[in-house]
């Protein structure tokens, strides 16, 4: 079993659409969880993280949490054609420790 | 903030030759990550040092590879002999306590 599995897509939203992406853990352990977006040809790039059950907004992106079900979301508000990326979720079970990447859900905002 | 930094960006070689790839994390991050990419396999943990000490090279395939961090400021990984199936994006990322980094990637061809 995989330490985070993502459903690897494609996902497509029309433009103005809420995007969901979803990701799941197996190490009960991990205290915090991260959202990368990588563009195509580019190195992934941090957009949110999250330690604590329940939601964290930044602008257009909610991060929400579920540590009971193992269960890591990314909502973007507002899809642009612009967020059109591979998403990768990732874990961590503390400082010091390596992170566990999901192979990445591919989103495509149509315009 | 410069970034992580790698070099070189694309390096094309012949099967059985010798690869180094490079690495400046930033300064102040104590955390340092290899990682490879490719389309099949996704994103992979190679190896990861903490303090310059390699703390897990489970990631790195084989006696082939091998990595080291002689100072804060400088990761060296290197593929000896290459084989073609050594080709991918190899990344290096580094952190600071929760946040991870990552530099534009070497794309590596090995014929």
């Amino acid at each position: 079993q995989k330490e985070v599995e993502q459903n690897s897509g494609p996902l497509s939203v029309p433009e103005g659409a809420i995007a969901s992406l979803n990701c799941t853990y197996s190490d009960r352990g991990s205290q915090s969880f991260f959202w990368y977006r990588q563009y195509s040809g580019k190195s992934p790039e941090l957009i949110m993280f999250i330690y604590s059950n329940g939601d964290k907004e930044d602008g257009r992106f909610t991060a929400q949490l579920n540590k009971a079900s193992q269960y890591v979301s990314l909502l973007i508000r507002d899809s642009q054609p612009s967020d059109s990326a591979t998403y990768l979720c990732a874990t961590r079970v503390r400082t010091g420790n390596q992170f566990y990447f999901g192979t990445g859900t591919s989103l495509t905002v149509i315009p | 903030d410069a970034g992580v930094i790698q070099s070189p960006r694309h390096e094309v070689t012949e099967m059985g030759q010798e690869v180094t790839l490079r690495c400046k994390p930033i300064s102040g991050h104590n955390s340092l990550f290899w990682y490879r990419q490719t389309m099949m396999r996704g994103l992979e943990l190679l190896i990861y040092f903490n303090n310059n000490v390699p703390i897990d090279d489970s990631g790195m395939p084989e006696d082939r590879f091998s990595a080291k961090m002689p100072n804060a400021s400088f990761s060296t990984l290197k593929i000896q002999p290459s084989e073609p199936r050594d080709s991918a994006v190899y990344f290096c990322a580094s952190s600071f306590r929760e946040t991870q980094y990552f530099g534009p990637g070497t794309r590596l061809l090995v014929l």
